[in-house]
């Protein structure tokens, strides 16, 4: 079955400008899960949804960083007024429960973003 | 809250050769998971292995297997027979209930 999609792959974005980077999940995963990793670096937590509500916030670096989920499926994370340091591979994963059992999460291949 | 360390940021291992990855974490729960994500270059993560905590078995999976000790907080990857398509980087994670945790990860070089 289909994995993980992202999009775009890769995005090249003026400093300044607004992005919007979309994460479909596998069909019938509830939870989904936003990450940051910087070049050769480990994964920044950002955001995690069960269904379309997002329990956990903590991970989001400023306001100008905002994410939702629309029936329970597709995500959208947007960063408005970009700047060079939201620089990054935006990784978005997926996963069968939030709650219990040994889910693992499926990764997408990720967005590159890069700001000029 | 919970902190997953990966004391190697480097390692390389000659091919055919045997290495192993280390992996500590910290937590003071006593049911929880862990796994072992592969990030090729082409930066998709795949899961290697998962060992849940309740199982005193050491979990494997053809050339990769794991030494858990619980009571140490220590989950280390031993991949046999080391192959060119295994250089990645390795991230070690836990996961309870919604909370993964991930380490910051061991760059593995396979030299031919």
């Amino acid at each position: 079955g289909a994995g993980v999609s992202q999009s775009p792959s890769n995005k090249v974005t003026e400093k300044g400008k607004d992005v919007e980077l979309r994460c479909d999940p596998i069909s019938g995963h509830t939870a989904l899960y936003w990450y940051r990793q910087s070049l050769g670096q480990g994964l920044e937590f950002l955001i995690y949804f069960q269904g379309n509500s997002a329990p956990d916030k903590s991970g989001l670096p400023s306001d100008r960083f905002s994410a939702e989920r629309t029936g329970g499926s597709v995500s959208t994370l947007t960063i408005q007024r970009t700047q060079q340091e939201d620089s990054a591979v935006y990784l978005c994963a997926s996963s069968l429960a939030g709650g219990t059992g040994s889910y693992e999460q499926y990764f997408g291949p990720g967005t590159r973003l890069t700001v000029t | 809250a919970q902190t997953v360390t990966q004391s190697q940021p480097e390692m390389s291992v000659q091919e055919a050769e045997t290495v192993t990855l280390s992996c500590t974490y910290d937590t003071s729960e006593s049911d929880y998971y862990l796994f072992w994500y592969k990030q090729p270059p082409s930066r998709q993560m795949i899961l290697v292995i998962r060992q849940e905590a309740y199982k005193q078995q050491n979990a494997t999976e053809n050339r990769f297997s794991v030494n858990f000790q619980k009571a140490a907080k220590s989950f280390s990857l031993k991949i046999s027979d080391s192959q060119l398509g295994d250089a990645a980087m390795y991230f070690c994670a836990y996961r309870r209930g919604q909370n993964f945790v991930f380490g910051p990860g061991t760059r593995l070089s396979v030299l031919p």
